[in-house]
């Protein structure tokens, strides 16, 4: 099946710094890839789609200066996390659409 | 407003017993439904994938069914196993285009050995 990987696979730092998560596709090319959060015993929730070459769509009540996206290529997709502070700790698992979606393996951010 | 729901949140069973996870949906309209499993920590993997023409999908041990005038479906898990503890999580699209997903809460299953 298709291999989409995230990196870091989990990330310590301090309030106020910004951090950065990388989401590819390694196998195959992506216009579409998908950002979530997932807080402690709670199920996914979507942030924002990106799109290669465009600007991300955010969901409602996920603040895009925030949460930066790039998709600058069809295999990359970043997601950063501006001035992160305790409440941002989370899991963010990100997603590549092709026929249907391939998950990563998902990125623990702690911010302490 | 879709709105997916599992039940029951957390399940224990003994090692070889046939189990049923349940999920709901409120709006009928879906054009798919899919079940992933998650272990702790980790990202999802898909499971099985029903269309909205489909009635069921088997893999293996699993299999899961669709009712869409009902708005459910289930994943039946046959003589479980150990290594199948791991969150279980039903999933809609938004629309037949988007990709994007709405999640249930997750079943958490626990099978002991």
């Amino acid at each position: 099946g298709a291999v989409v990987s995230q990196h870091p696979s989990r990330v310590i730092c301090k309030s106020g710094t910004s951090v950065k998560i990388e989401c590819r596709s390694l196998d195959f090319q992506a216009t579409t890839m998908f950002w979530y959060r997932q807080f402690p015993k709670q199920s996914l929730m979507l942030m924002a789609t990106s799109n290669e070459g465009s600007k991300a769509t955010y969901e409602q009540g996920v603040e895009k200066d925030k949460f930066l996206i790039n998709h600058a290529s069809l295999t990359l997709s970043t997601l950063t996390v501006t001035s992160a502070h305790p409440e941002d700790s989370s899991f963010y698992i990100c997603s590549a659409k092709r026929e249907t979606q391939y998950f990563g393996p998902g990125t623990r951010l702690l911010v302490l | 407003k879709q709105e997916v729901t599992q039940i029951p949140a957390a399940l224990s069973v003994p090692e070889g017993e046939n189990l049923v996870l349940n999920c709901s949906f409120t709006d009928s309209a879906i054009y798919n439904l899919q079940w992933f499993r998650q272990d702790p920590g980790k990202g999802l993997t898909s499971l099985l994938l029903i269309q909205s023409s489909q009635r069921e999908q088997t893999s293996g041990r699993l299999n899961a069914s669709l009712d869409k005038s009902s708005g459910r479906s289930t994943l039946y898990i046959a003589a479980s196993q150990p290594g199948d503890s791991a969150t279980y999580l039903c999933a809609v699209p938004i629309s037949s285009n988007t990709g994007k997903l709405i999640f249930g809460q997750g079943t958490t299953l626990q099978v002991k050995p």
